[in-house]
């Protein structure tokens, strides 16, 4: 089946740093990446989309400049978290798709953000 | 997007039906239902998903009403493992070609032994 690798599962970080977060479809080509951010006890908010080789589109309210996402390849997004604040402390998921969304959702396993 | 309405929780005893409500009303022709279960701090994991015709996997039934405005999810004989929060979700179009799913707030489902 799909499978979606996120790395790291957790980070610490010191206020004002940057991290980047991975996320690689191992077994299929992912034309299109999602991002999504859960603070605790709250669903899932989608953050952004992003297609293969395109800048990513944002949800309203997302700073754009903050959260940088990357998707140069079929197996690979990053969402980098820009001088980062104890606010961004969150649990950050991506989730891939082989068809623009229209073919399943594989997420990956998250990572827990933790800002100093 | 159409939104989902979910009960917050629910419990269910173990080895029996779990059925999981959820209501859609404003949902479109061309939408699917989506279900997806989140076990605490892990991704979330995909169940099933459909259109309009009732649905069956080896995880679960999907049934959705003939209007399409509501849906139920039946997990046959709950077990332990299945207590997790349960999302409905109306996959829906985005500017931009693509197609998204976005979460409501999700059912807390409880198996009790």
């Amino acid at each position: 089946g799909a499978v979606v690798s996120q790395h790291p599962s957790w980070v610490i970080c010191k206020s004002g740093t940057s991290v980047k977060i991975e996320c690689r479809s191992l077994d299929f080509q992912a034309t299109t990446m999602f991002w999504y951010r859960q603070f605790p006890k709250q669903s899932l908010m989608l953050m952004a989309t992003s297609n293969e080789g395109s800048k990513a589109t944002y949800e309203q309210g997302v700073e754009k400049d903050k959260f940088l996402i990357n998707h140069a390849s079929l197996t690979l997004s990053t969402l980098t978290v820009t001088s980062a604040h104890p606010e961004d402390s969150s649990f950050y998921i991506c989730s891939a798709s082989r068809d623009r969304g229209y073919y399943g959702y594989t997420f990956g396993s998250g990572t827990r953000l933790t800002v100093v | 997007d159409a939104k989902t309405t979910q009960p917050t929780s629910m419990d269910c005893a173990e080895g029996r039906a779990a059925n999981l409500p959820c209501n859609h009303s404003t949902i479109s022709g061309n939408e699917y239902v989506y279900w997806y279960r989140q076990i605490h701090s892990q991704g979330p994991q995909y169940i099933i998903h459909g259109l309009k015709n009732n649905e069956t996997n080896e995880m679960a039934s999907l049934i959705i009403t003939e209007d399409r405005k509501s849906s139920t999810l039946i997990l046959p004989h709950a077990t332990l493992r299945d207590t997790a929060v349960y999302y409905c979700i109306v996959r829906s179009p985005t500017n931009f070609g693509n197609e998204k799913l976005t979460f409501g707030t999700g059912t807390r489902l409880t198996i009790i032994p």
